[in-house]
């Protein structure tokens, strides 16, 4: 079955430094593997995704993330941390043997927080 | 603004009570997913439709149901009830049956 790991509760960073928030996946396949932002009170604002190609993939807002087949990781970076980064990232994958279905699987959420 | 809507933005009930949730998904697209996110239970799929169809089913209760209709919008009717049931319930759109999903802003469903 298709999982994702979030294995940070949260990230503490200082603006302007860089930042990463991990993600370890589990798959049967090849995985399709998504990176989604959460502000509150808000609904989930779609970062980035990864289907096939190159293993850095660059989203929205200045971020992106590295696919690593062995490691079967997929961080999520960013070079330069804003305050207006702090928000609920969640990692996801699509469901289904080699995400032949539909549906997003989703990690339990890391929260970012970005200080002055 | 995703494109995606969601009617209504808060709801408040009582235990054993039905209520309807709404979703208008983005113009031209065709799939419509709904998910439930908890404290407890995160973020959760629950169902799909494409084209009016059911496409996959994830951890629905018996209690909910859901339809999509001809114009493409969606409902989430959830029956009977329960505190545990307090949650956002999302509702997403792709183009087609695996895209790249839009979420909605959501809708906070209160049991008392």
């Amino acid at each position: 079955a298709q999982s994702v790991a979030q294995p940070e509760d949260q990230v503490n960073v200082a603006e302007g430094n860089p930042l990463t928030v991990k993600c370890t996946y589990s798959v049967s396949g090849n995985p399709y593997l998504f990176w989604y932002v959460q502000y509150p009170n808000r609904g989930l604002q779609f970062l980035l995704k990864y289907i096939t190609g190159d293993n850095l993939v660059k989203g929205s807002y200045g971020f992106e993330a590295e696919f690593n087949k062995s490691q079967t990781s997929f961080h999520l970076k960013k070079p330069s941390a804003l305050v207006s980064d702090s928000a609920l990232y969640f990692c996801a994958v699509r469901g289904g043997y080699g995400g032949s279905q539909g549906n997003l699987i989703f990690g339990k959420g890391t929260k970012l927080s970005v200080k002055p | 603004d995703s494109g995606v809507t969601q009617t209504p933005k808060h709801l408040i009930t009582a235990t054993g009570q039905r209520v309807t949730l709404r979703c208008s998904p983005r113009s031209g697209d065709l799939s419509v997913y709904w998910y439930q996110q908890s404290l407890d239970q995160g973020l959760q799929f629950l169902i799909q439709y494409y084209n009016g169809e059911e496409r996959a089913k994830g951890n629905i209760l018996e209690r909910f149901s859901a339809q999509q209709f001809p114009d493409l919008h969606s409902e989430l009717n959830l029956s009977s009830l329960e505190l545990g049931d307090s949650a956002l319930y999302f509702c997403a759109s792709s183009p087609g049956l695996t895209g790249g999903q839009f979420f909605g802003p959501g809708t906070r469903l209160t049991v008392l």
